[in-house]
């Protein structure tokens, strides 16, 4: 049974501080992704990574960083938070497949739900 | 760039109706097709996938999803919901990043 876990639940911060983000997966997946959740948008990725040290940026990128030192774990960084970040904020990951990326579902984390003040 | 546009935003309904949520997107080439549920409190979950074959897939729980190609559609239905079905259903889809659509809200009354 596939777990991503994600390292709280729930985190209040203050503009301006530095924000980690923490993502790990137990099944030894190749792809890993971070979203933002917003009501009326849907998902929307930030970034994502398709083995150690790679990193691709996604649709919604700006304000964001991400390191992934290790294949199972993939950190989310805010450099300086914003109160436009309180969000909620989903890790993902998945395997490669025959089809590279796209070649299968993502398993998600329970979330972060990010207040910024 | 693609996009993914779920018709309802909120769908409320009783016990025992039919329920059918509406999926387009705007993306020409083959795309994989999603439908994820996220219940109360819970993890985005997968409910039903769709990569390639027959246009017509069932899921868990009962759901089926029938992708029309040149409606560029994935539409979700289930016969009769149950009270348990109350959550947030989203469609996504996959040339290669996963997109995904606003959600729907379904409320389904006892």
């Amino acid at each position: 049974d596939v777990k991503v876990t994600q390292s709280s639940r729930y985190l209040v911060k203050r503009t301006g501080e530095k924000v980690f983000l923490e993502c790990v997966q137990d099944m030894d997946h190749e792809n890993m992704f971070w979203y933002r959740q917003d009501p009326g948008l849907g998902l929307r990725l930030i970034y994502f990574s398709y083995d150690v040290k790679m990193k691709e940026k996604g649709d919604i990128p700006e304000g964001y960083s991400v390191s992934r030192e290790k294949k199972e774990r993939f950190s989310l960084i805010l450099e300086s938070a914003s109160t436009n970040q309180t969000s909620m904020y989903l890790c993902a990951s998945s395997n490669s497949g025959r089809g590279g990326i796209r070649g299968s579902e993502q398993y998600f984390g329970p979330g972060t739900r990010l207040t910024v003040t | 760039a693609q996009s993914v546009s779920q018709h309802n935003h909120h769908v409320i309904l009783s016990e025992a109706a039919s329920l059918e949520l509406g999926c387009n997107y705007s993306y020409g080439g083959t795309v994989n097709l999603f439908w994820y549920v996220q219940y109360p409190g819970q993890h985005l979950q997968l409910l039903i996938k769709y990569f390639s074959g027959d246009p017509l897939v069932k899921g868990i729980k009962g759901f089926e999803a029938e992708f029309i190609k040149s409606k560029f559609s994935f539409n979700l239905r289930k016969p009769s919901v149950q009270w348990s079905d109350t959550a947030e259903y989203f469609c996504a889809v996959q040339p290669f990043k996963l997109t995904f659509g606003g959600g729907t809200r379904v409320l389904v009354k006892p």
